[in-house]
């Protein structure tokens, strides 16, 4: 069985420059939750999608945003990106809004200069 | 504010050692706690996880321990190996439906083991 896969694998952006990361989570699991994980700060809970809606959001300014398409699978974009944006950002997906299991994928790693 | 903090930064252990990682939180009730493996390069990965109503949890070599009173939770390696050489990071899931899905996660810590 195929684990949550997470494109690209890099992104390299400039300040101000708008990044969109994706995220295709395992078969049959509807829900997708973002985080970032910065140098120094642990993972931070981002955003949380399950059947096409957002559930419930981090404490993150309204520059990052999402959505989750039909297929469940979700999008992280991220606007006017500032340098502190740099950092891995995980996906990770469960089986439905009870579980609380969350597998996650291997990220993608944001340099933003 | 809901913390989990994580103790220590940094491990390091001889092969066939015992690791031992703590956690500790305050403030809020939490219903699961499961604690991830992470090498470098990769994502976190599940390793083990126990709820609030048990003391004890055990698979494998890994054993979670459980003081609900206290509020700590710790994570034991026995026999430790080279190959268990990760970071890893405990974690919590807040009670209360505005907090569903979120999970908060420990600093993290690095845990080398000798040969």
């Amino acid at each position: 069985e195929a684990g949550v896969t997470q494109s690209p694998t890099h992104l390299i952006k400039t300040r101000g420059q708008q990044a969109t990361l994706r995220c295709s989570p395992i078969s049959g699991h509807t829900s997708v939750y973002w985080y970032q994980q910065a140098l120094g700060l642990g993972l931070q809970f981002l955003l949380w999608y399950d059947e096409g809606e957002e559930r419930n959001r981090g404490n993150f300014p309204p520059r990052f945003s999402g959505r989750q398409f039909p297929n469940y699978s979700s999008e992280l974009n991220v606007n006017a990106l500032e340098l502190e944006d740099s950092a891995l950002y995980l996906c990770a997906s469960s089986p439905g809004r009870l579980q609380e299991t969350q597998y996650f994928g291997p990220g993608t790693r944001l340099l933003v200069l | 504010q809901q913390q989990v903090k994580q103790s220590p930064q940094s491990l390091i252990v001889q092969k066939g050692g015992i690791s031992i990682i703590n956690c500790a939180y305050e403030n809020t009730a939490f219903d699961y706690f499961p604690w991830y493996q992470q090498f470098p390069g990769k994502g976190p990965a599940l390793l083990i996880a126990i709820r609030p109503d048990v003391s004890e949890k055990k698979e494998g070599r890994f054993t979670i321990s459980f003081n609900k009173s206290a509020k700590q939770f710790s994570l034991h390696i026995m026999d430790s190996q080279p190959g268990d050489s990760a970071t890893y990071f405990c974690a919590a899931t807040p009670h209360g439906s505005s907090n569903t899905g979120k999970l908060i996660f420990g600093q993290g810590t690095t845990l080398q083991v000798k040969p």
